[in-house]
């Protein structure tokens, strides 16, 4: 079974400062796609960014980009110039033809 | 407001009764998906709809939760003979097929507390 990996419960960043937060899956399939969605306290759940297996070149959305090593099965999320309104859970997510898969969620933080 | 809808916000209900929310897709959308998310962790999926067509059910989806997408519009989720266990939020997401496909849109979803 597909399974995505977030190691980072917890994250903390200073506002104005670059946060990373990291995930991995783990796969059989040769296409797929992965996602990073926000999900701020009390409130639904948003795409931030989203890439492609097939695609080499990484994603960026603003001040949001992804670095995706497909060989390495990561996924990491970096949001530059964090603002407080990024505070929120952030979800890593997977989807192949057949299958959708969350991971447990990083709450970052944003410090003032 | 064009988003998915979810109905109701919240739901407390005695253990035993049974249980029923209602999805809103964004009306475009041809595909609908249900998940349920518990404190602390990610989305879980239950099932997903191609129009009226339901494709694909979880194992986590027991004989006491039943999806319906009469029209291929709006969907139901019933919980029979509710447990605590089954409190949780449901969360509806919709996609289309084609375009940008594989984006999922959420609703705010349906909190159950089961008492």
């Amino acid at each position: 079974a597909q399974t995505v990996t977030q190691s980072q419960p917890e994250m903390s960043v200073q506002e104005a400062e670059t946060v990373t937060l990291s995930c991995t899956y783990d796969t059989s399939e040769s296409d797929y796609y992965l996602f990073w969605y926000k999900q701020p306290p009390s409130r639904q759940m948003i795409l931030v960014i989203r890439q492609e297996a097939y695609k080499q070149q990484n994603a960026t959305e603003n001040r949001f980009s992804v670095n995706f090593q497909k060989a390495a099965k990561s996924f990491s999320l970096k949001i530059s110039d964090s603002q407080l309104g990024d505070a929120a859970m952030y979800f890593c997510a997977y989807r192949s033809s057949n299958d959708m898969r969350f991971g447990a969620g990083t709450r970052l933080t944003v410090k003032p | 407001d064009t988003g998915v809808s979810q109905n109701p916000r919240h739901k407390i209900t005695k253990r035993g009764q049974n249980v029923t929310f209602r999805c809103d897709p964004i009306s475009e959308h041809n595909r609908l998906y249900w998940y349920r998310q518990t404190l602390g962790q990610g989305p879980e999926f239950l099932t997903y709809f191609q129009n009226e067509a339901q494709l694909e059910k979880s194992r986590l989806l027991s004989d006491r939760f039943s999806a319906e997408r009469p029209k291929g519009s709006f969907s139901t989720l019933e919980i029979q003979r509710t447990e605590q266990g089954d409190s949780a939020m449901y969360l509806c997401a919709s996609s289309r097929t084609g375009g940008a496909k594989n984006i999922q849109y959420f609703g705010a979803g349906t909190r159950l507390s089961v008492l």
